[in-house]
Formats: structure tokens, C-alpha cells, sequence
């Protein structure tokens, strides 16, 4: 349950406001993942990092912007979002993604983002 | 088109009851199939991870199916729980590094007393 966290829990932001999302794994992991979650669609993958450096950008609009200082921390910094935007934004990490073998996945508990 | 349909999309069944979740992919190629189940306001907790080889894979009251050739998955719940009502995900991998996760959209499931 502690293994990944995520601050704020919630957040409601207008579209000109500047915000940012936290994450934090007490896991030892190295590869860290943002992934969206609209009401009534599939899981999106937003970025993956894996040891700080991003290895995937899934097409994410540039109004999302990530960063990694190190392998036990992810910010997504939001700016000039739209309403549908709003969604639950979930953190998770996994051991390293340049291994090998079978990568299990931790989530965090997201952030319910509305933007107004 | 790589795609994970579940079914059904919510189901309702008094507790100790048991059910099946299903899941149909057309993921290729095809790595492990993976079961998480998410509470509301939580993020997803893994219960199963399967490969190619694997058909059956149990984790306490979860029992997950694979038939590969058919491309189906089931998710069997024994005796239900009060706190199993949550939403079940069906991921489907083409790697093993999950640098390819298809998600399904989950089964909502209510468990009632």
C-alpha cells in the first residue's frame, strides 16, 4: 500500500493554472511509468523512465510535461490543461525495464485531476 | 489492431457466491496476460501474471485461466467477499518488459450482502 505514493490525492485546476503531480516508490525500483485513466476507457501509458532517462512518450500532448530527478521520483507537471484532461493519474514503478524477464508493475493510489 | 475486450462490463452477485470474468485479446505477438484488481480510488493491484505457457494460475480465492490458442483469459472468484467488489483489469503484454501493456477496460464488480 505504501510502496508507491502519489500527492495530491486530488486537485482541481483551471486551465491557465501551472501544477504539478508527485510520485514516490519506496521499492528500489528503477523504471517509473504515468499512465491516465479516463471513466469507461482502458488504462493509457503516458511516459515510462527507466534509471531517470524516459524511454516512451506515448504521443502525450506537450501541455504534460515529466520529470525524473531520480529513480525514486516522477513529476508530471501540468500547464494550460483542457477539460478533458480530467482523469485519474496513476504512478507506477517496477524493478528495470533493461533486465529482462517478466516487469511487475506497482501502482500508486493517482491523483483525481478535474480541470475546470 | 492490438485490442482487450472484457465481459461482462459489470456484474452483480450476492457474497459467497462465486464468478467468472472473462477477458478476449488480439494482442500479437503475445507475452504474459496479467489480472489486477483496482478499489475504487486505488490504483490496480496485480492478483495474476501468466505466460504462454502457464493455463492456470491461482492466488488465494483467484483463479486465472489462459488458453492461448483461443486468445481468452477467465478470472474465477471462489466464495465472494464483501471486499472483492472492486474493478477487474485484464492487461495483455506483447513483451515481457511490458513496454506494450494492452489494457482491458475492467469488469465492475459488486459483491452484496
Amino acid at each position: 500500500e505504501t510502496g508507491v505514493t502519489q500527492t495530491p490525492r486530488h486537485l482541481v485546476m483551471g486551465m491557465t493554472n501551472k501544477k504539478s503531480l508527485k510520485c514516490e516508490q519506496h521499492l528500489g525500483h528503477n523504471a517509473m511509468y504515468w499512465y491516465k485513466q479516463s471513466a469507461k476507457k482502458p488504462l493509457e501509458l503516458m511516459f515510462v523512465y527507466n534509471f531517470k532517462e524516459q524511454t516512451e512518450n506515448n504521443s502525450v500532448p506537450s501541455r504534460f510535461s515529466p520529470e525524473c530527478p531520480n529513480s525514486s521520483h516522477l513529476f508530471l507537471h501540468l500547464h494550460t490543461l483542457q477539460p478533458e484532461d480530467s482523469a485519474l493519474y496513476l504512478c507506477a514503478s517496477s524493478q528495470d525495464r533493461s533486465r529482462g524477464g517478466i516487469e511487475e508493475q506497482y501502482f500508486g493510489p493517482g491523483t483525481r485531476l478535474t480541470v475546470t | 489492431k492490438n485490442q482487450v475486450e472484457q465481459s461482462p462490463q459489470s456484474l452483480i452477485i450476492l457474497e459467497g457466491k462465486n464468478c467468472t470474468l472473462q477477458c478476449n485479446y488480439t494482442v500479437s505477438p503475445f507475452s504474459n496476460l496479467r489480472w489486477y484488481k483496482q478499489d475504487t480510488g486505488r490504483g490496480p493491484v496485480s492478483l495474476t501474471i501468466m505466460t504462454f505457457s502457464e493455463n492456470t494460475k491461482s492466488n488465494g480465492r483467484y483463479t486465472a485461466t489462459l488458453d492461448a490458442d483461443t486468445k481468452q483469459s477467465s478470472l474465477h472468484i471462489t466464495a465472494s467477499q464483501l471486499s472483492d467488489s472492486a474493478s477487474y483489469i485484464c492487461v495483455v503484454s506483447a513483451n515481457q518488459a511490458g513496454t506494450a501493456l494492452i489494457f482491458g477496460k475492467g469488469t465492475t464488480l459488486s459483491v452484496s450482502s
